[in-house]
């Protein structure tokens, strides 16, 4: 299994510019979560979701959206970027209540936008 | 909402010496608290976790104990190797979500060889 996979590895964005971030997992697991990660502090989540066509809001939602169409794959997308988007973004997945809660993060997208 | 406070922000510690990383959360009613250790330019990966029925876990070095009444919980490693070096975090699930995380802001442990 590959696990967690995230595309891209970095991305350079002017201000105003859309892009989405891909995110897939091959583990079979309902859930799935979008978090960042700015220099020196810990992780805020995004979004989340518990199964295809169900996303909810997380702690930080605003100028992001979301989209589940399968269970493997949950595209973040950013509209208008904003210089306050500039941050490492983890994709995460978890299969709560199979015996354990922990989440696998993929390898993070790093986005600056200028 | 749920408040996860995490001390200290940095820890240098001498090689094969304990480091203890605490923190508090504001939820009474949550139920899971997992530490994840992030390496330098890497994904957070889970190292131990316990849940409110338990008061104390270990893992080789590493054990987590956890005081409900006084809602706290806390990260031990004995015996610190300088691969132990790493950004630490801890979580907690917040009431209205089993299956959230809310991260404190993290540890920066440095282990002096």
């Amino acid at each position: 299994n590959a696990g967690v996979t995230q595309t891209p590895k970095f991305r350079i964005l002017k201000i105003g510019q859309s892009m989405t971030l891909q995110c897939t997992q091959d583990m079979n697991h309902n859930y799935m979560y979008w978090y960042r990660q700015d220099p020196g502090m810990g992780l805020k989540l995004i979004y989340y979701s518990v199964g295809a066509g169900i996303t909810d809001k997380g702690e930080v939602p605003n100028g992001y959206n979301v989209s589940r169409s399968t269970t493997e794959d949950f595209p973040l997308r950013l509209e208008l970027a904003a210089p306050s988007q500039t941050s490492v973004y983890f994709c995460a997945s978890s299969l709560p209540g199979g015996g354990t809660d922990t989440q696998y993060f993929g390898p993070g997208t790093r986005l600056t936008v200028l | 909402g749920e408040n996860v406070e995490q001390h200290p922000s940095t820890l240098s510690v001498q090689e094969g010496d304990s480091a203890v990383i605490k923190c508090t959360y504001s939820d009474s009613a949550s139920n899971y608290f997992p530490w994840y250790k992030q390496e330098l330019g890497k994904r957070p990966q889970l190292i131990i976790d316990i849940r409110s029925n338990v008061g104390e876990k270990k893992d080789q070095r590493i054990a987590v104990t956890l005081n409900k009444t006084a809602k706290h919980f806390s990260l031990h490693i004995t015996e610190t190797q300088p691969e132990d070096s790493a950004v630490y975090f801890c979580a907690a699930t917040p009431m209205d979500s089993s299956y959230k995380l809310i991260f404190g802001s993290g540890t920066r442990l440095l282990v002096r060889p």
